[in-house]
């Protein structure tokens, strides 16, 4: 299993500015992931965290507007840029561990970002 | 990726056995089927994980039948802590990029 620590837990942002979240991990991981989910919604996969290279982003989500960095194989951050009230969300990170043939997703607690 | 299709809503009673199904037509053949749970302010837990046939924890059974096509979460005797929306996710296999893709869930609303 992993224990995954993420902060801020919440927050309240004034649009235009940029929040970084990070995301702590306890043990070493190859994959790591940015999920968002929107009020009422499913979640929606950001990127994929690669270290030691750029994130892949998935359709819809630019580097210019969600900013990864992905230092070492414990952590990760989350930038969310130039913000606007579309961006309320609660995003989250994630991390796959595999066992065997088996692969699981861990996720943080999430931050709840509030943009006004 | 395979896409996974759930009822959007579910409501039961306190002690009753509820059953889930996701449709998933496309499946891989190196795909596994991952049932994961999801309260409020929090992230998804982890329930159950299977290929095929059924798989039983100390939570959920997952009946898998022949063809893959669905897979069925089997919750035995809920609770109101059971309260919740699941999700159902099928996913490739360490050789593949490991990003798994969420369907829009199922919400079980359990009711005194």
């Amino acid at each position: 299993s992993a224990v995954i620590s993420q902060k801020p837990s919440r927050d309240i942002c004034q649009r235009g500015t940029s929040l970084t979240i990070q995301c702590q991990v306890d043990s070493q991981v190859t994959m790591m992931f940015w999920y968002r989910q929107q009020p009422g919604q499913s979640l929606t996969l950001i990127a994929t965290a690669n270290q030691g290279s750029e994130a892949t982003y998935e359709s819809g989500f630019v580097i210019d507007k969600f900013p990864i960095s992905r230092p070492n194989l414990t952590f990760s951050t989350l930038t969310v840029s130039n913000m606007s009230p579309e961006d309320s969300s609660i995003y989250l990170c994630s991390v796959l561990i595999t066992t065997g043939a088996n692969e699981k997703l861990f996720f943080g607690s999430g931050t709840q970002l509030s943009v006004l | 990726l395979a896409k996974t299709t759930q009822p959007i809503s579910m409501d039961s009673y306190e002690g009753q056995e509820v059953n889930i199904t996701c449709s998933h037509n496309n499946i891989a053949t190196n795909d596994y089927i991952t049932w994961y749970q999801q309260f409020p302010s929090q992230g998804p837990r982890f329930i159950i994980q299977g290929y095929k046939t059924k798989v039983t924890n100390e939570v959920a059974s997952l009946f898998i039948p022949a063809d893959r096509k669905s897979s069925t979460l089997s919750l035995p005797r809920v609770s109101l802590s059971d309260t919740a929306v699941y999700y159902c996710l099928v996913g490739p296999s360490t050789s593949n990029t490991g990003k798994l893709i969420f369907g829009q869930g199922t919400t079980l609303q359990v009711k005194p």
